[in-house]
């Protein structure tokens, strides 16, 4: 069974570092691209990152551009987002997701249970 | 940037009717790179279509998608009471990614 784990959420102030962790189990971790997906509280969904399997490629959204890093670690199965110079705006939940398949496009078929991050002083 | 425009906001209502959702992109889509997500408060989202028309894995059949282009649509044929939750589509051909604002389908 495919499992996805979020965690290192919390509340931070604004201009502070946070670093997510997303532990996959149940395929084989090193084949897939993964992504970062967030929800603002009462908002709609918002793509934040991707990455490929090999790390080769990695995109971001314009909104969190030059202040989040995401990175693997094939090895441990797991996934990372380190979010620096974090913004009020920047609250949300924060979804890992892997695709369908282990094209380059491909939809989100499984997600994890969501970490929250609430930047607030 | 492919911007995708969902409507209605907010859809009213019962078990057993027919829900039609729509999702516009501002640009043509390359292979119908469409999918459709459910999403439930507390909840992970959940994949319903993908290719504008293939539904995933153990979706029920009364979730079917349609549309290529610009212009899709989310049928759900008859709603059951699990059902009632927000909507989204998704275009995944180029980067970035992009979600439409959802729509909302409520009990009435």
């Amino acid at each position: 069974e495919v499992q996805l784990v979020e965690s290192g959420g919390g509340l931070v102030q604004p201009g502070g570092s946070l670093r997510l962790s997303c532990a996959a189990s149940g395929f084989t971790f090193s084949s897939y691209n993964m992504n970062w997906v967030r929800q603002v509280p009462g908002k709609g969904l918002e793509w934040v990152s991707y990455i490929s399997s090999s790390s080769s490629s990695i995109y971001y959204a314009d909104s969190v551009k030059g202040r989040f890093t995401v990175s693997r670690d094939n090895a441990r199965n797991s996934l990372y987002l380190q979010m620096n110079s974090l913004r009020d705006e920047d609250t949300a939940v924060y979804y890992c997701a892997r695709g369908y398949s282990t094209s380059s496009v491909s939809p989100l078929r499984y997600w994890g249970q969501g970490t929250l991050v609430t930047v607030s002083s | 940037e492919i911007v995708l425009t969902q409507s209605p906001g907010t859809l009213s209502l019962s078990p057993g009717e027919r829900a039609t959702l729509s999702c516009r992109a501002s640009q043509s889509l390359s292979s119908s790179y469409l999918a459709w997500y459910q999403h439930k408060p507390g909840q992970a989202p959940r994949l319903l279509i993908y290719g504008a028309s293939s539904r995933a894995t153990d979706i029920p059949d009364r979730f079917s998608g349609s549309g290529s282009g610009t212009d899709f649509t989310l049928t759900i044929s008859r709603l059951e009471p699990e059902d009632f939750a927000v909507f989204y589509c998704q275009q995944y051909g180029s980067s970035p990614l992009t979600f439409g604002g959802g729509t909302k389908v409520e009990i009435k």
